[in-house]
């Protein structure tokens, strides 16, 4: 797989419920971002965990990093409608310029 | 709280024309980049850019692209003569230099159509 890939591709969850999605990366990196999409617009930053970090809390979301596996999870618990949206990991492996590779993203359903 | 703006939101142009999309990073940021996605793709990093020059660019950002930061606010991508695969929504992102900060904010995107 490519750089930042995330799985599911796809989820489908009912309000109230947690969302958890995964993202695999090759190189190694200095940093790993989440990002959310609404549909058509832009990317909202959402969490950034570094290297040296395994665990990160921001509101409702959690996210893991284990460097070992190369691997990062998204956990977004109690999720609302709102949550609705496409979620993306993006790694920084610390080039010039500190350019993201992004993954092909989760894209979340939250059903009322 | 401060963001990043891009102009215009949506631009059609035909093929062969030249664009200038227009971004305004965050005021104290002073690292740039753009990004491109295709409809239904990844999203793909284009060029970084500080210090008034290009730190780094992607096989993507040949020789029809070009930056510039004409003044103190402005960022542009600027595409010499466009083809119908240039067809995508172009993101702005900017990101501080502050010491280990570095995360990117980016602009809502110019949806960029060639006819």
């Amino acid at each position: 797989s490519q750089q930042g890939e995330e799985d599911p591709q796809a989820l489908s969850i009912q309000e109230g419920e947690n969302a958890t999605m995964n993202c695999s990366y090759k190189t190694s990196i200095n940093n790993l971002q989440w990002y959310r999409q609404n549909s058509g617009r832009g990317l909202v930053h959402l969490i950034l965990i570094r290297s040296n970090e395994r665990e990160k809390h921001s509101g409702r979301l959690r996210v893991t990093l284990d460097t070992s596996k190369k691997s990062s999870s998204l956990l977004i618990t109690a999720s609302r409608a709102a949550d609705t949206a496409s979620y993306f990991c993006a790694t920084d492996a610390n080039a010039a310029g500190n350019k993201l590779t992004f993954g092909g993203g989760t894209r979340v359903l939250v059903k009322p | 709280e401060p963001e990043v703006t891009q102009t215009p939101s949506h631009q059609v142009t035909q093929m062969g024309q030249e664009v200038i999309l227009r971004c305004v990073p965050i005021s104290n940021h002073l690292y740039f980049y753009w990004y491109r996605q295709i409809l239904g793709q990844k999203v793909e990093f284009l060029v970084s850019f500080y210090n008034n020059e290009i730190s780094e660019k992607s096989e993507i950002f040949d020789d029809q692209f070009s930056v510039e930061r004409p003044d103190g606010s402005n960022f542009t991508l600027k595409i010499r003569s466009t083809k119908l695969e240039d067809s995508a929504m172009y993101f702005c992102a900017s990101r501080s230099t502050g010491t280990d900060l570095y995360e990117q904010y980016f602009g809502p995107g110019t949806r960029l159509t060639v006819t």
